[in-house]
Order: structure tokens, then C-alpha cells, then sequence
């Protein structure tokens, strides 16, 4: 069975100190994986999403990058965090283009910046 | 782009009764049609998901109707009890590749004992 694991599961990070959020999806070969951002009470809006491994697209732009460096690990990060990054960050992933399954999701990274 | 909107915002309801959720949407090429929910700090957990050519599924207790003429999509919650209480999110997308999903703004369901 597949799992999703998100690492850490909550973070309480300074303005202007720099974030590293990690996703690892384990029994699944070569998944689209993304990336959600949730506002504290809202809705989720798409970040990144990537097909292959090196491969990632953005999709809005909040001054955070994102990386694939494996098949089965997704890594979100910035230099410098903005007050506005706080919220709940979501991974998620579904099965190689072709095949529609609805993402599935992590546990989540609950972020407060200070 | 696609929008989509969610109602109502809050809904409470006794245990036993149903609880009805609508979502619409505005673009007609939406590939697949999904609901979320959403316990207190914690993830999303897939509830059910329907292709664009499905009107009607039903699975434990969940019923979600596609009304693709009105661009409508609907879960029904029959026989709630306090355990279903939660955030529920419709969510839909158009492009399979991207797994760019357009959620709802969320319905926050309170089932009283």
C-alpha cells in the first residue's frame, strides 16, 4: 500500500529565517506529486506540482521553490520566510498521467511564522 | 479558470438526519469531481471521486450526484452521526497531468448527538 509522509509536522520559524518542508511517498514508482497551501480556516490553492524526477512547475508564486530530488521525495523551501507563509502545507500525489485518480493527501506541515 | 463554489459555509444537523452539500462550477471541460473532508488539524482524506461521465455513485453511507447540464455536484451524508462532523471540500479539476485540483471554500458540518 502506499503511504505519504510529511516531515516535520508543525514548525515555528522567524521572518526572514529559511524553510525546508519534506514529503516522501513510499510503494508508488514515478507518482505526479504537488504541493497545497492551506490558509489557517480556508481553502487550498496548488503551489507546485511535478511529473518526473528534476522536474518541477510552479503554479503561483509565494517566493517559495520547490525541488524533486528522487522519485519518491518532494521538497518545498525558501531563503527567507514572510509572515504570509504561515498556514497548513499539504503534499499529495496521484498516479502517472493516463490514469485519473483523485490526489491523495499527507498529513500536512502546520507552519507559524513569528 | 475554473471557480467553484461551495454551500452552505456552515451546516448543522441531528444525528440520524441527512446533510446535503452543493458545489458548482463554472468550467464544462472539468475531468473529475471529488470530496474531501477534513477532521481538526489534520490532512484531507478522499471521501469519493467521480469521472465526468458517472451521474450518480454511492459508497458507505455517501451519495454524490453530477449534474453536468447545470455544472452542479452534490454529497449526500445519509444518517449522519457526530463522527462525520467536519470540514468537507468539493474539489474538481480539468487537467489530469498538472493534478491541479479547484477546491471549494469548505463546509464546516457539525453532527449533534
Amino acid at each position: 500500500a502506499q503511504t505519504i509522509h510529511q516531515w516535520p509536522v508543525a514548525e515555528i520559524k522567524a521572518v526572514g529565517s529559511p524553510l525546508s518542508l519534506g514529503c516522501t511517498i513510499k510503494g508508488k514508482s514515478s507518482p505526479n506529486l504537488y504541493w497545497y497551501w492551506q490558509a489557517t480556516g480556508g481553502t487550498l490553492q496548488q503551489l507546485f506540482y511535478s511529473i518526473t524526477v528534476g522536474q518541477v512547475e510552479s503554479v503561483v508564486q509565494l517566493n517559495l521553490s520547490a525541488s524533486r530530488p528522487k522519485d519518491d521525495q518532494f521538497i518545498l523551501s525558501t531563503e527567507k520566510l514572510l509572515l504570509s507563509h504561515s498556514g497548513f502545507y499539504l503534499c499529495a500525489w496521484s498516479p502517472p498521467a493516463g490514469r485519473r485518480q483523485a490526489p491523495l493527501f499527507g498529513e500536512g506541515t502546520r507552519l507559524s511564522v513569528l | 479558470g475554473e471557480q467553484v463554489e461551495q454551500r452552505p459555509p456552515h451546516l448543522s444537523v441531528r444525528e440520524g438526519d441527512s446533510a446535503i452539500i452543493i458545489c458548482t462550477y463554472t468550467d464544462s471541460a472539468t475531468a473529475y469531481f471529488s470530496w474531501y473532508k477534513q477532521e481538526a488539524g489534520a490532512g484531507l482524506q478522499l471521501l469519493m471521486s467521480v469521472l465526468s461521465n458517472v451521474d450518480r455513485k454511492e459508497e458507505q453511507g455517501l451519495t454524490v450526484l453530477l449534474n453536468k447540464k447545470d455544472k452542479r455536484l452534490s454529497l449526500n451524508l445519509t444518517a449522519a452521526h457526530p463522527g462525520d462532523s467536519a470540514v468537507y471540500f468539493c474539489a474538481v479539476s480539468v487537467d489530469t497531468n498538472t493534478g491541479k485540483l479547484t477546491f471549494g471554500d469548505g463546509t464546516v458540518l457539525t453532527v449533534k448527538p
